[in-house]
């Protein structure tokens, strides 16, 4: 059974980078496309970006000037890094898993963290 | 604002069936495959529908999905009350180059 976790502060400051890692357990990491999706308060869900386990990288292009998506294959992890925060980034941050390119087909997922931007 | 629109809300009685519509554009739904997704209140996302018109495992043969030219449904048939969640609509967009989410719509069984 695969499982996804995200970690990271659950608080960040306006202007700030947020950082998030997703652990994925259950399988390996390679072969796979793995993807940040984020959910504001009471809204729809929005593709951040994903990186296949070789390191290529495909972003959202509303977010991609603030976006940086890495991967650990050794630790089996990959990461989001998202900077010059505002209020608007406030969301649950979900990682999940993309079975293949130029699809959405999104097979497993994290139970989702909820981030605050505030001071 | 997302470019593959679906209705705010539906609603219906236990047993009924009801649909979801999905509208989108040649650059999304009408080539690309759609998938769905079921959302409970506080839980992550669930592939509920993938491919256009098929069911994941374990995903009961009530939910059914199509897709016609730049726009895709989903129907769900013998309502219940598990079945009241947030659902979404889901395709690669290719002036995005991208995936693309609907805005969601919240199904309520009353």
């Amino acid at each position: 059974q695969v499982q996804l976790q995200e970690s990271g502060p659950g608080l960040v400051k306006p202007s700030e980078t947020l950082s998030l890692t997703c652990t994925v357990s259950g399988d390996s990491i390679s072969g796979y496309y793995w993807s940040w999706i984020r959910q504001p308060p009471g809204k729809a869900l929005e593709w951040i970006g994903y990186i296949y386990y070789s390191g290529r990288t495909n972003y959202n292009p509303s977010l991609s000037s603030r976006i940086t998506i890495s991967v650990d294959p050794s630790k089996n992890q990959f990461s989001l890094k998202l900077s010059s925060v505002t209020a608007a980034d406030t969301a649950v941050y979900y990682c999940a898993r993309l079975q293949g390119g130029r699809t959405t087909n999104f097979d497993y997922w994290g139970q989702g963290t909820l981030v605050t931007v505030s001071s | 604002q997302s470019v593959l629109t679906q209705p705010p809300s539906v609603s219906g009685t236990p047993g009924q069936r009801v649909t979801i519509s999905c509208s989108g554009s040649s650059s999304n739904i009408g080539n690309y495959i759609v998938n769905w997704y079921q959302q409970l209140p506080g839980t992550a996302p669930k592939l509920l529908i993938y491919s256009n018109d098929q069911r994941p495992s374990g995903v009961p043969d009530r939910f059914s999905g199509s897709k016609s030219g730049t726009s895709a449904s989903l129907a769900i048939s013998g309502l219940q009350s598990e079945d009241e969640a947030d659902y979404y609509c889901a395709t690669w967009d290719g002036s995005l180059d991208g995936p693309l989410f609907g805005g969601g719509t919240k199904l309520t069984v009353l």
